[in-house]
């Protein structure tokens, strides 16, 4: 089964700081890993994907995750928060399984942005 | 492109009756998500359908939740009787599938639930 542990529910950094959001996960069979961000009163928005090709994955917004296998780890950075920052975010985990592509979420991370 | 739409928004009705969700995915997306979001918690699946043919559904309350995509393009979700505790936000993805490739969900504004 998967799963994913995503530390901190709640990140506050300064405008302008390094942004880090944890996530680890667990899966019995090569995974393929997700961000999505949610602002209020919105949908998910994808972040960024991991599906088995370069480790070091960048996506919008200035964001980028690093897939490491030996920590089943797949952290979240952005070099300098913005006040759009402001959202949730979350880790998602999905194991292909012959057409059944489950998405597994964690349970998400507030992230402020102080001014 | 247009998204993925879902009516409505908002819905606030008291513990036994009945509401329905509905969504139409992006034009040609295949498969259809509902997930079930509480507060503080990440989305969780309900049930997945290809076309009109239900994938996964181990996770949806079947004795109050029901759902349906007859022609393969729109869906409902219908919970009956509500309870306290269905009191969630409620979202529809869509996405396609190439053989061999795994494509991202793309994800509806949700419609949000209140049991009183």
């Amino acid at each position: 089964a998967q799963s994913v542990t995503q530390l901190g529910s709640h990140v506050s950094v300064s405008e302008g700081a390094l942004v880090l959001l944890r996530c680890n996960y667990s899966s019995s069979v090569p995974p393929y890993l997700f961000w999505y961000v949610q602002y209020p009163n919105q949908g998910l928005q994808l972040l960024l994907k991991y599906t088995s090709a370069a480790t070091l994955v960048k996506g919008i917004n200035g964001f980028e995750a690093e897939f490491k296998k030996s920590e089943t780890s797949f952290h979240l950075t952005k070099p300098s928060a913005h006040m759009s920052d402001a959202a949730e975010y979350f880790c998602a985990v999905m194991e292909s399984n012959f057409g059944n592509e489950k998405l597994t979420f964690g349970t998400g991370t507030r992230l402020t942005i102080i001014p | 492109e247009a998204g993925v739409a879902q009516s409505p928004r908002y819905k606030i009705i008291e513990k036994r009756q009945s509401v329905a969700f509905w969504c139409n995915p992006i034009s040609g997306h295949a498969t259809l998500y509902w997930y079930q979001q509480i507060l503080g918690q990440g989305p969780k699946l309900l049930i997945q359908f290809q076309n009109n043919g239900v994938v996964d559904d181990s996770q949806l309350p079947k004795d109050r939740f029901s759902a349906e995509r007859l022609k393969g393009v729109d869906s409902t979700l219908k919970i009956q009787p509500a309870k306290l505790e269905d009191s969630a936000v409620y979202l529809c993805a869509s996405s396609f599938r190439v053989r061999g490739l795994v494509h991202e969900q793309y994800f509806g504004p949700g419609t949000r639930l209140t049991v009183t």
